[in-house]
């Protein structure tokens, strides 16, 4: 079965603070895709990235990356200099080759930053 | 082009009423997903759609939930004789294509009240 862990429920920091969001994931199967997404307050699910399982390089997108490690079935992400719009709920999400059709969602990380 | 439209956005509803929700997918998206978000909760998967046919209703938390979708887009998701416990936000989402682990795009949500 399929499992996805953010142990950090919520976590609240300073602006420009930097911030990382734990996921921690479980699958025996060999292909899989790990996925991030954000919730801001308005509500909608936001797609910010997906993984593939064999591709284990770290991606940078301006003040976000993603670092992923399988030894440790480990997929944080870590935003730089963080700003009050990155308020929000942020969801890693877990998707398998095993006849699941769908994600499998971690219960998510409620990120507050003040001013 | 346009996102995934849901309506409606709110619904407040009298236990033992029915409901029904409805989801347009982004044009040309053949995979369709209901899930559930209940406050503090993650997402509950409910439904997967392929085309106009349903491979995965696993989620389906009773037979009071059904779904259906007509003409590979529009999907319904009705709850009979609602109880308090389907209380929570109603979310669907759609992709190019099911069962690859492609995005998921999501709309806005029903929030849904049964009083």
């Amino acid at each position: 079965a399929q499992k996805v862990t953010q142990a950090q429920t919520e976590i609240s920091v300073v602006e420009k603070e930097d911030v990382t969001l734990d996921c921690v994931y479980e699958t025996r199967d060999t292909t899989y895709y790990l996925f991030w997404y954000k919730q801001p307050p308005s509500g909608e699910l936001v797609f910010l990235i997906r993984r593939n399982s064999f591709d284990e390089q770290n991606e940078i997108s301006g003040r976000y990356s993603w670092n992923f490690q399988k030894s440790t079935s480990s997929f944080n992400f870590t935003i730089t200099a963080s700003q009050v719009v990155d308020s929000a709920v942020y969801f890693c999400a877990l998707w398998t080759n095993s006849g699941y059709s769908t994600l499998t969602f971690g219960k998510g990380t409620m990120l507050l930053v003040s001013p | 082009g346009a996102g995934v439209s849901q309506s409606p956005s709110n619904k407040v509803t009298e236990k033992g009423k029915d409901v029904e929700l409805r989801c347009d997918p982004i044009s040309g998206h053949t995979a369709l997903y209901w899930y559930r978000q209940s406050l503090g909760q993650g997402l509950e998967f409910l439904i997967y759609f392929q085309g106009n046919s349903a491979p995965d209703k696993s989620g389906l938390p009773s037979d009071r939930f059904s779904a259906e979708r007509t003409g590979g887009s529009v999907s319904t998701l009705t709850i009979q004789r609602t109880q308090q416990e389907d209380s929570a936000v109603y979310l669907c989402a759609s992709s190019l294509e099911g069962g690859v682990g492609s995005p998921l795009h999501f709309g806005n949500g029903t929030r849904l009240t049964v009083t």
